[in-house]
């Protein structure tokens, strides 16, 4: 079954893009793929979603290059309202639907 | 605005008290999860229902039960609790089709066992 990984950490600069990637093994071609944003004493909040190459909406992009052994969100022009910390969530349809998160990215937008 | 609301923000029981925590939603969602997040561990998934009166077991149901017996709640329980299961618990609903539909989650409860 996927593993889902996550890079621990991450600095950025205000006005800089930000690309977080998840490692997914295993995954189909119709499997999808989920990011969240949480920040401290408050639940998980929806960013972007998606299962073919690329999604993008109006505050993330979401990358699926063709092997779908990873994926990458992409903020662009983080602000400092950005840090929070950053989940993907995969769910298998051939494992009966498992859902599987990553452990999150802490992310630190500086001045 | 969909809206989880969870009963406790913050929640101190004894060991081998049972415990009830209550979650509710407004959107007429199909779906519904119950999720512990601890340090280091991220969001691990202990039961979901996707109907009223069904559930699912997570990676994690060890120790937990739930009910559903109306479509817009959601109960978790903890039978006796343990210290081990101090953490933050998180409910979260959806639309139908586990995962094709964002989930949109309550604030959480703090749970500390003493």
């Amino acid at each position: 079954l996927a593993k889902t990984t996550q890079p621990i950490s991450m600095d950025s600069y205000e006005g800089q893009e930000v690309n977080i990637t998840c490692s997914h093994n295993n995954i189909a071609t119709n499997d999808y793929i989920t990011w969240y944003q949480q920040f401290p004493s408050q639940g998980p909040r929806f960013i972007i979603q998606g299962y073919k190459t690329k999604v993008t909406n109006e505050v993330a992009s979401l990358f699926i290059p063709a092997d779908r052994k990873s994926s990458t969100l992409s903020l662009p022009r983080v602000s400092l309202s950005d840090t929070a910390v950053y989940y993907c969530l995969v769910v298998l349809k051939a494992a009966g639907n498992k859902l599987t998160f990553g452990g999150g990215t802490r992310v630190l937008v500086k001045p | 605005d969909v809206k989880v609301t969870q009963s406790s923000r913050y929640l101190v029981k004894r060991t081998g008290e049972k415990v009830f925590l209550e979650c509710v939603q407004d959107m007429d969602h199909e779906n519904m999860f119950w999720y512990r997040q601890d340090p280091g561990l991220g969001l691990r998934l202990i039961y979901f229902s996707y109907d009223v009166k069904m559930k699912e077991k997570g990676d994690i149901p060890e120790g937990y039960s739930v009910s559903r017996e109306k479509k817009e709640r959601f109960s978790l329980i903890l039978e006796s609790a343990s210290t081990n299961q101090t953490s933050m618990y998180l409910c979260a609903s959806s639309g139908q089709g586990i995962g094709s539909y964002e989930q949109y989650f309550g604030p959480g409860t703090r749970l500390t066992v003493t």
